[in-house]
C-alpha cells in the first residue's frame, strides 16, 4: 500500500524557533497533500491543502505567515511553523492521496508530535 | 452551520459483542463517507468507504451503512477483540471543495 512519511516524530523547541516538517509520499505521486493539526483527545482540524507548484489554500483562522507550505514537488510538502510559541504545541499530521489512484481514500503520516518550550 | 457529529466521545464494550459507532452530519451532501482508525500517537489508517448509492459496505468484520436522507453513518465492529481498542473516526469531503473533513472521533475500548 501507499506509504507517507513524515519527519521528525518528535521535536522539541525554544520559543521564538522555526520547525520545518516535512511529508513525503514514497510510492506514489501527491499533486496535493493535506496538513491536519490535532489537539489532545481531539480530532484532526485541518490547517491547509497544500498544491504542487502552486500556493496553499489555508483554512478560515490558520495564519499563512505562521504556517508556511512549500509543495515542490509531487511527493514532497512540507510545513515550517515561524516563530513558534508554546500554544502551537500540538500533533501535526500530514496526508495524501494518490493522484494516480480513482480512490478518494487519505494516507497519513506517522504524525509530527511539536513541543515548544 | 456544517457539523459532523460523532455522538459517542468513548465507548466501553465487552470482547465479542458487536461495537456500532455513530456518524451524524449536517448542512453537508457528501458524495461518500470515510471511517479511518487513530492509534494513539499515530497517523490515521483508512478503514472503509460507503457512496451515496450504497446502503451498506462490509470487510471482514466492519460493517458500514450510510442514510442520506437521515444523514447518518453507522460503524459496525463485530466480533470485537481488545485490539479494536482505538480511536474511530468517520470523514466525508464536501461536495463544494476538495478537502476531507473529520468528526470528533470516538475512543473505543474492548475489555476481555
Amino acid at each position: 500500500g501507499a506509504v507517507v512519511s513524515q519527519h521528525p516524530s518528535r521535536v522539541i523547541c525554544k520559543s521564538g524557533t522555526s520547525v520545518k516538517i516535512e511529508c513525503r509520499s514514497l510510492d506514489f505521486q501527491a499533486t496535493t497533500m493535506f496538513w491536519y493539526r490535532q489537539f489532545p483527545k481531539q480530532s484532526l482540524m485541518l490547517m491547509a491543502t497544500s498544491n504542487e507548484g502552486s500556493k496553499a489554500t489555508y483554512e478560515q483562522g490558520v495564519e499563512k505567515d505562521k504556517f508556511l507550505i512549500n509543495h515542490a514537488s509531487l511527493t514532497l510538502s512540507t510545513l515550517t511553523v515561524t516563530s513558534a510559541h508554546p500554544e502551537d504545541s500540538s500533533f501535526y499530521i500530514c496526508s495524501a492521496r494518490d493522484t494516480g489512484e480513482t480512490n478518494e481514500k487519505l494516507f497519513f503520516g506517522s504524525g509530527t508530535q511539536l513541543s515548544v518550550l | 452551520s456544517q457539523k459532523i457529529e460523532q455522538n459517542s466521545e468513548a465507548l466501553n464494550i465487552q470482547e465479542g459483542k458487536t461495537a456500532t459507532l455513530t456518524c451524524n452530519y449536517t448542512n453537508y451532501s457528501p458524495a461518500y463517507l470515510q471511517w479511518y482508525r487513530q492509534d494513539p500517537g499515530r497517523g490515521p489508517v483508512f478503514l472503509l468507504l460507503i457512496r451515496e448509492n450504497e446502503k451498506e459496505k462490509r470487510k471482514e468484520r466492519l460493517k458500514v451503512t450510510f442514510d442520506t436522507t437521515l444523514k447518518q453513518s453507522l460503524f459496525h465492529i463485530t466480533a470485537s477483540q481488545p485490539a479494536d481498542s482505538a480511536t474511530y473516526l468517520c470523514a466525508l469531503e464536501p461536495s463544494s471543495a476538495s478537502k476531507i473533513i473529520f468528526g470528533s472521533g470516538t475512543r473505543l475500548s474492548i475489555r476481555p
